[in-house]
């Protein structure tokens, strides 16, 4: 079975700043693992995913995770905040198996960017 | 290529009643996944569709329920309505049922149950 902790509910970060958005994963297979963010009153848009390879995983709008199985970790980060980073963020982890196409999520993480 | 479609966007329903949400995968995307959104309980998976079969099922009672029709177009259904099935409903699709593809989502169906 597969869970997802995301570290803080909240994180308020300056516009500029560096964000940073923790993740901790719990799986008996090796994970597929994913960043989503949504907008208020929208759906989930996927910034980045981990399935194998490169353990540093660049996605859009700047946002780069990295795959670190030693700590069951799959931070998000970006190095320089913007006000339009501004939504809740998900961090979500789907099972190596066929006819398994279900994505566990964390609780979300909502980032707020002061001016 | 249009993205995932649902329909309705709102829905206002009663204690006790039934309600249908219609989804619309991006074409070519043969699964289809159903997720429930709510402030207390997050995201939860309900059921992922695959060339008309139900390949996953998550927790919820039998009143939920759901189909694909041959051209991939996906519904869900909620019988006998709770105050406690108000919530964002949430349908992706995909390439294929494996989790290495991701999964697009829709804008949701805002059901509020009075």
């Amino acid at each position: 079975a597969q869970s997802v902790t995301q570290l803080g509910s909240h994180v308020s970060v300056s516009e500029g700043a560096l964000v940073l958005l923790r993740c901790n994963y719990s799986s008996s297979v090796p994970p597929y693992l994913f960043w989503y963010v949504q907008y208020p009153n929208q759906g989930l848009q996927l910034l980045l995913k981990y399935t194998t390879g490169a353990t540093l995983v660049k996605g859009i709008n700047g946002f780069e995770a990295e795959f670190k199985k030693s700590e069951t970790s799959f931070h998000l980060t970006k190095p320089s905040a913007h006000m339009s980073d501004a939504a809740e963020y998900f961090c979500a982890v789907s099972a190596r198996s066929q006819g398994a196409q279900k994505l566990v999520f964390g609780q979300g993480t909502r980032l707020t960017i002061n001016p | 290529k249009a993205g995932v479609t649902q329909t309705p966007r709102y829905l206002i329903k009663t204690r006790g009643q039934q309600v249908t949400l219609s989804c619309s995968p991006i074409s070519g995307h043969r699964s289809v996944s159903w997720y429930q959104q709510t402030p207390g309980q997050g995201l939860q998976f309900l059921f992922e569709y695959f060339s008309e079969t139900q390949r996953n099922k998550g927790n919820f009672p039998g009143r939920f329920s759901g189909r694909q029709f041959s051209n991939s177009r996906s519904e869900m259904n909620v019988s006998t309505l709770e105050l406690g099935d108000s919530a964002l409903y949430l349908c992706a699709s995909s390439l294929a049922s494996t989790g290495r593809y991701e999964q697009y989502f829709g804008p949701g169906t805002r059901l509020t149950v009075t």
